[in-house]
Formats: structure tokens, C-alpha cells, sequence
């Protein structure tokens, strides 16, 4: 069955020191992973996803298979980076989506 | 943009009653979700819908129904709310086919079962 581990629910940084929020996921297939955010009072909504390979809010996430990892890393946390994050694994065609546990991020400033 | 609308932000209902919970989308999205939010615990999929009249168990579908009569609404019921079953419950959709097509989510509902 498939799974994602997010195995820090609190990480708390100081403002302009890097992130890192970890996820690894279990699935012997091409995995499809997104990261999902949600800041206080609002919606959930995507971050973004491994295919994108691209940059959101300085936010990267690569996709490692040798490790099953896709950590979500910013250089420099800002306190608007606060929020909720969760990892989340979308297997071949099935439509079904795996989220982990969720990291709730702190950026002390 | 994608709008997913919640009928209720906040419902407080008793021990044994039959709830409805609503969720339209406005985007023509063939799959629609549900999904229940603990702390600790992530979001959980209780049922999820790929058309209309189709729907497949999630990972926690006990005690709760579902009904898609309409491509654009997806209702979730709890047929005998018990206490375990306040949470906060997300609605989501998508498009389906095409590569990693994201979920849309509602603003959510928080249920107090008293």
C-alpha cells in the first residue's frame, strides 16, 4: 500500500535561516508527489508538484527515487512561510491521493 | 480559477442525527473527494467520486455515505453522527487523466457531533 511520511509535525526556524521539510513515500511505481499548503484561515492549496520542477515562493522540491524522498527546501524562510504543509503521493492512473501527517512550519522572527 | 464550495463553515448537530454535508465545483471536474482533518493525523480520505453515480471507499468509510446525482455536487452523509466523527471535513476536486493533476480544495467544515 502506498504511503507518506512526514516524520516532523513542528519545525521551527528563525527568519532567513534555510528550511527543509521532509517526506519520504512508499510505492514501487512512478510516483507523482505534490506538496500542499495551508496558512492560518485559508484554504488548502498546492505548492507545487515534482513534474513543475519549478520554484514557487522560493520553494523547491526534487524528487529522489533512489531514497523515496521529495523534501521541500527554502534557502531563506520568511515568516510568511508559517503554515501547513503536507506531502502528498498520486499513484499511475488511480485518482486516489496519499497525504502524509502534515509539518506545521514556524518561522520565528 | 477553481472554486469548491462548502455549504456550511461551521455545523453543530447531536448524537444520532443524519447529516448532510454539501460540496459544489464550478470547473467540470470528473473526480470530487472527501476527506476528514485530524490534528496528528494528516487528511484522511473517507470516499471519493471519479463520475456521477460512481464512488469508491477511501481509507475510512465507516459510518459515512456518499452521493454524486450531479457531475458539479458531491454530498457526504453521516448516517447516525456519533462524537468520533467531529472533525474538520475538506471537500476537493480534479480533473481526471492527464499527469499529476492537482486537488482543489474548499474552505471546510467543522462538525461538532454533541
Amino acid at each position: 500500500a502506498q504511503r507518506v511520511t512526514q516524520p516532523e509535525k513542528l519545525l521551527s526556524v528563525f527568519k532567513g535561516a534555510p528550511v527543509e521539510l521532509k517526506c519520504n513515500y512508499s510505492y514501487s511505481g512512478s510516483p507523482e508527489l505534490f506538496w500542499y499548503v495551508q496558512y492560518s484561515r485559508q484554504r488548502l492549496q498546492l505548492l507545487l508538484r515534482h513534474i513543475s520542477r519549478e520554484s514557487i515562493k522560493g520553494f523547491t522540491a526534487d524528487l529522489n527515487k533512489g531514497e523515496t524522498s521529495f523534501h521541500l527546501k527554502k534557502p531563506f524562510a520568511q515568516e510568511e512561510d508559517s503554515a501547513m504543509y503536507y506531502c502528498a503521493l498520486k499513484t499511475g492512473g488511480y485518482q486516489k491521493v496519499t497525504f502524509g501527517t502534515g509539518t506545521k512550519l514556524q518561522v520565528i522572527p | 480559477d477553481v472554486k469548491v464550495t462548502q455549504s456550511s463553515r461551521y455545523l453543530v448537530k447531536r448524537t444520532g442525527e443524519k447529516v448532510f454535508l454539501e460540496c459544489v465545483q464550478d470547473m467540470d471536474h470528473e473526480n470530487m473527494f472527501w476527506y476528514r482533518q485530524d490534528p496528528g493525523l494528516g487528511l484522511r480520505l473517507i470516499y471519493f467520486s471519479y463520475d456521477v453515480k460512481m464512488k469508491e471507499k477511501g481509507d475510512i468509510p465507516e459510518g459515512y455515505s456518499v452521493s454524486r446525482e450531479k457531475k458539479e455536487r458531491f454530498s457526504l452523509i453521516l448516517e447516525s453522527a456519533s462524537t468520533n466523527q467531529t472533525s474538520m471535513y475538506l471537500c476537493a476536486s480534479s480533473l481526471y487523466g492527464g499527469r499529476a493533476q492537482p486537488q482543489h480544495f474548499g474552505d471546510g467544515t467543522r462538525l461538532s457531533i454533541l
